[in-house]
């Protein structure tokens, strides 16, 4: 278990409103990620960081924003949710440091339904 | 130049039977391949991963086989079990590129007793 929660686990909304996804870890690791899954197209990267308030985009990032002001958190954001954004959404972490080995970690996803 | 393409999308074995997905992908720079499992509503784990200078490596009942030449790997379970009944997904990375995972599309096993 590395140690990483996310929430909330399970929400709906509707579309136009914003949403935030919270990652919390308490293993210290350098490099936290966002990815989404959908049937048939296995995980996708949204966004990641390599550092506090170092973010970059992945493939997938359009509609989607991120934070990350302490080691500890990383959050998603949907400035104006759409139907196209229903997935579920998981968290990953990476040690990024001595002894790292490539392994992400993830969470347990959050569920997004935007109706 | 950054895809990685898994299949089969599903497949059935029944037990004590061999299970084998299939990935290939394009960019030569990837130099890390995690195979991750995944059961029903929880996130991904790692099962086990290769690195191109070997052409194998098994831990256990799986195995990765690597084709470094072909840009293909694929992911045997050996004597495949019920409880190996999950999703199975390959990735690849350029661990120089802050070790952003490239996921395959995904495939669902079933293991019939």
């Amino acid at each position: 278990d590395a140690g990483i929660t996310q929430s909330p686990r399970h929400k709906v909304t509707e579309t136009g409103t914003p949403v935030t996804l919270r990652c919390h870890q308490t293993e210290n690791h350098r490099y936290m990620y966002w990815y989404r899954q959908d049937p048939g197209h296995g995980l996708r990267l949204i966004h990641y960081s390599y550092g506090v308030k170092d973010t970059d985009k992945g493939e997938v990032s359009d509609g989607y924003s991120v934070s990350r002001s302490k080691t500890e958190d990383f959050l998603l954001t949907l400035e104006s949710a759409t139907s196209s954004q229903t997935s579920v959404y998981f968290c990953a972490t990476k040690l990024g440091s001595s002894g790292d080995t490539g392994e992400l970690f993830f969470g347990e996803g959050s569920r997004l339904t935007v109706l | 130049q950054q895809q990685v393409k898994q299949s089969p999308q599903s497949l059935i074995v029944q037990k004590g039977g061999i299970s084998i997905i299939n990935c290939a992908y394009e960019n030569t720079a990837f130099d890390y391949f995690p195979w991750y499992q995944q059961f029903p509503g929880k996130g991904p784990a790692l099962l086990i991963a290769i690195r191109p200078d070997v052409s194998e490596k098994k831990e256990g009942r799986f195995t990765i086989s690597f084709n470094k030449s072909a840009k293909q790997f694929s992911l045997h379970i050996m004597d495949s079990q019920p409880g190996d009944s999950a999703t199975y997904f390959c990735a690849a990375s350029n661990s120089g590129n802050t070790g952003k995972l490239i996921f395959g599309q995904g495939t669902t096993l079933q293991v019939k007793p």
